[in-house]
């Protein structure tokens, strides 16, 4: 079974430029989060799909950011206009909650950029 | 949602136990204590979940007292491999419609050395 993955592994932009990171969660994984590493910080929560609608977007830092979950599928987070504070690496992690299971998140490997 | 506080590094040799404490003193009744492991440029993994006592799966023990205001991840014979950072969160992985964010503190990293 894939895992989640994300898209690009590495993105270098300049300052003000439009950055969209791709996330493809696990198949029938109805939760979908975005997550955040700034250098030398912790990871922090950005928001939260259930299926393609969002539960909980109280992490996202401003309205240069964007999240998108069409359909309930895949999701973009898309920065525009990027600043250098931006930089970091972005998790995006799913799971289906049952009351069987433990509710664990299953994290991709991360889209890091880097702005200039 | 309940702060932890760990360890920031601690460093073993291959095949010692390592256990790493966690501290969660307001942890909710409803909170489980979840450690995830985290080794360079990859996401955060799944280790082992539990609310009191003692749980074991075929990577870790997980040691909750009685009054759950602390827990320890222990690792039987580490290796290199183990090598990586260590984080405990607690929260409702349950949470009937609310969000299931976790929240991350510092981990702790364990450095494995030959």
């Amino acid at each position: 079974e894939a895992g989640v993955t994300q898209f690009p592994s590495h993105s270098v932009i300049e300052k003000g430029q439009t950055v969209t990171l791709r996330c493809d969660p696990i198949s029938g994984h109805d939760n979908l989060y975005w997550y955040r590493r700034v250098m030398g910080k912790e990871i922090k929560f950005l928001l939260h799909f259930v299926k393609e609608s969002k539960q909980d977007e109280s992490g996202m830092p401003n309205n240069r950011f964007l999240a998108e979950r069409t359909g309930g599928t895949y999701s973009t987070l898309k920065v525009q206009p990027a600043e250098l504070e931006d930089s970091g690496v972005y998790f995006c992690a799913s799971s289906q909650v049952s009351s069987s299971n433990t509710g664990e998140l299953f994290f991709g490997e991360g889209s890091r950029l880097t702005v200039l | 949602l309940a702060k932890t506080t760990q360890p920031i590094s601690m460093d073993s040799y291959e095949g010692q136990e390592v256990n790493i404490t966690c501290s969660h003193n307001n942890i909710a009744t409803n909170d489980y204590i979840t450690w995830y492991q985290q080794f360079p440029s990859q996401g955060p993994r799944f280790i082992i979940q539990g609310y009191k006592t003692k749980v074991t799966n075929e990577v870790a023990s997980l040691f909750i007292p009685a009054d759950r205001k602390s827990s320890t991840l222990s690792l039987p014979r580490v290796s290199l491999s183990d090598t990586a950072v260590y984080y405990c969160l607690v929260g409702d992985p349950l949470y009937g419609g609310a969000t299931n964010k976790l929240i991350f503190g510092t981990g702790t990293l364990l450095a494995v050395q030959p």
